[in-house]
């Protein structure tokens, strides 16, 4: 199975702080990777697929880079409603696996 | 609006079966396949297997391998998980979501083990 180990495990950042999370893969999987957001209680919501397309309806604050083994999740600006937690999943081969998630927190 | 509208909560003692339905609207059900993924107390998103609608193709984690039935009805647009066997581990909300990049899902199905 591949592996997804995403960094950090959690973060604390303040409203306005530009925020970054690591995604790395254990072997390539070229751009098939996708990104969630999930806050307590609810179903994920998706962000971004194929490693830096933004889903319909999503903010331009977020954005997604990388190919390979090595991904990152950019909120360029955090807001109150950013405050969640963050899943990166590849999709390039079964089974699709996720990372184990960063929860970004209010400093 | 593409909607996935799941079964509700369920209680279910150790080694019986549970079946979680998965109603699609908003779009042509066969075009996207459907992912099943679980959430346990506390913990992360766990990915338990795929079923592309159109030709009855499935992969699901080795760990379900033995357990799992995903299925589908396309007269009604409806995907189904099946899990056997059930231990008190496998509690947990249980989640469809749509096609490769998961794009939208279901509002998570509460399965409760416990005897």
């Amino acid at each position: 199975d591949i592996q997804m180990t995403q960094s950090p495990s959690s973060l604390s950042a303040s409203v306005g702080d530009r925020v970054t999370i690591t995604c790395r893969a254990s072997q390539g999987i070229r751009n098939y990777l996708a990104w969630f957001q999930q806050k307590p209680g609810k179903a994920p919501k998706s962000l971004i697929y194929a490693a830096s397309n933004l889903q319909s309806g999503v903010p331009s604050k977020f954005s997604g880079s990388g190919s390979g083994t090595d991904f990152t999740l950019t909120i360029s600006s955090l807001q109150p409603e950013d405050f969640a937690t963050y899943y990166c999943q590849q999709y390039h081969t079964f089974p699709w696996t996720f990372g184990q998630g960063t929860k970004v927190e209010i400093k | 609006q593409v909607q996935l509208v799941q079964s509700g909560a369920e209680v279910k003692k150790p080694g019986a079966s549970v079946k979680v339905s998965c109603k699609a609207s908003g779009y042509t059900f066969k075009t996207y396949g459907i992912n099943w993924v679980r959430q346990a107390p506390g913990q992360g998103l766990e990915w338990m297997g795929w079923i592309r609608i159109y030709n009855d193709e499935k992969h699901s984690a080795p760990k379900f391998q033995d357990r799992l039935t995903m299925s589908t009805d396309t007269l009604t647009s409806t995907a189904y998980m099946d899990l056997r066997s059930l231990r008190s581990d496998d509690t947990a909300v249980y989640y469809c979501a749509r096609g490769f990049t998961g794009d939208s899902w279901g509002q998570g199905t509460l399965v409760t083990v416990s005897s």
